[in-house]
C-alpha cells in the first residue's frame, strides 16, 4: 500500500523559514517523480513543485520561486520542502504527492501538513 | 498562463448524472486530470488522461476532452460522491501543472 506522510508544518512568522518532510513508503521512491501541492484554508489546490525521480528536473510554481527548494533522498526515501521568506499567503496545507512525468498527474497524495504563517 | 475555468457548484439528485466542466483554451490538445477531494480527505485521483481511471475507481466516473472543454461525468450519483473535483493539465510551455478552480457537488 502506498503511503506518503507529511511532518514539518507548524507556525511560522512572516520572513521566517521552515521544513517540510514526506515519508513514503509502498513503492519503488527512487523511480517515481513526486510533487508538493498546497490548499489554503478554503481554497482550491495549488501546485507548488515538481521534482523528477533523480532529482535531476525541477520545477517551481512563480508564487514560490526563488524563496522555496524541493529536493529528494533516495535512500532514505524522503522528499523534503524548504520553505524561506515566508508570507502570510503561504498559509496552506501542503500536500505530497507522487506525480507521472508523462503525462503529469498526481496518482498518489499523502495527508497534508498544515503551514501557518502569522506574527 | 494557462487558465482553467470550472463552475464553482453542481447539484444532482441520487440516481442522476452529474457532468463537470473544464474549461481551456484548446483543451483538446491536452491531457487533462480531474480529482475527487472529499471535505477533510487529501484528493483522489479519479480519471487520468482525458478517460482512464484508477484501479478502485468505479466505472460511473467517465471522462472526454475535445475542443476548448473537458468534462468529467458520474452516472448513478449516489450520496458519497457529494466533493469538490478538479482538473488539472500540464502546461508544458511553461513546465508549469494548473488546477481548475475546482466544483463542489451537492447530492440533493
Amino acid at each position: 500500500e502506498v503511503q506518503l506522510l507529511e511532518s514539518g508544518g507548524g507556525l511560522a512568522q512572516p520572513g521566517g523559514s521552515l521544513r517540510l518532510f514526506c515519508a513514503a513508503s509502498g513503492f519503488t521512491f527512487s523511480n517515481s517523480a513526486m510533487s508538493w501541492v498546497r490548499q489554503a484554508p478554503g481554497k482550491g489546490l495549488e501546485w507548488v513543485s515538481s521534482i523528477s525521480d533523480d532529482g535531476g528536473k525541477i520545477d517551481y510554481a512563480d508564487s514560490v520561486k526563488g524563496r522555496f527548494t524541493i529536493s529528494r533522498d533516495n535512500f532514505r526515501n524522503t522528499l523534503s520542502l524548504q520553505m524561506n521568506s515566508l508570507r502570510g499567503d503561504d498559509t496552506a496545507l501542503y500536500y505530497c504527492a507522487s506525480f507521472d512525468w508523462w503525462s503529469g498527474y498526481f496518482d498518489y497524495w499523502g495527508q497534508g501538513s498544515l503551514v501557518t504563517v502569522s506574527s | 498562463s494557462y487558465v482553467l475555468t470550472q463552475p464553482p457548484s453542481l447539484s444532482v439528485a441520487p440516481g442522476k448524472t452529474a457532468s463537470f466542466t473544464c474549461g481551456g483554451n484548446n483543451i483538446g490538445s491536452r491531457n487533462v486530470h480531474w480529482y475527487q477531494q472529499k471535505a477533510g480527505q487529501a484528493p483522489v485521483l479519479v480519471v487520468y488522461d482525458d478517460r482512464d481511471r484508477p484501479s478502485g475507481i468505479p466505472e460511473r466516473f467517465s471522462g472526454s476532452n475535445s475542443g476548448n472543454m473537458a468534462t468529467l461525468t458520474i452516472s448513478r450519483v449516489e450520496a458519497g460522491d457529494e466533493a469538490d473535483y478538479y482538473c488539472q493539465v500540464w502546461d508544458r510551455s511553461s513546465d508549469h501543472q494548473v488546477f481548475g478552480g475546482g466544483t463542489k457537488l451537492t447530492v440533493l
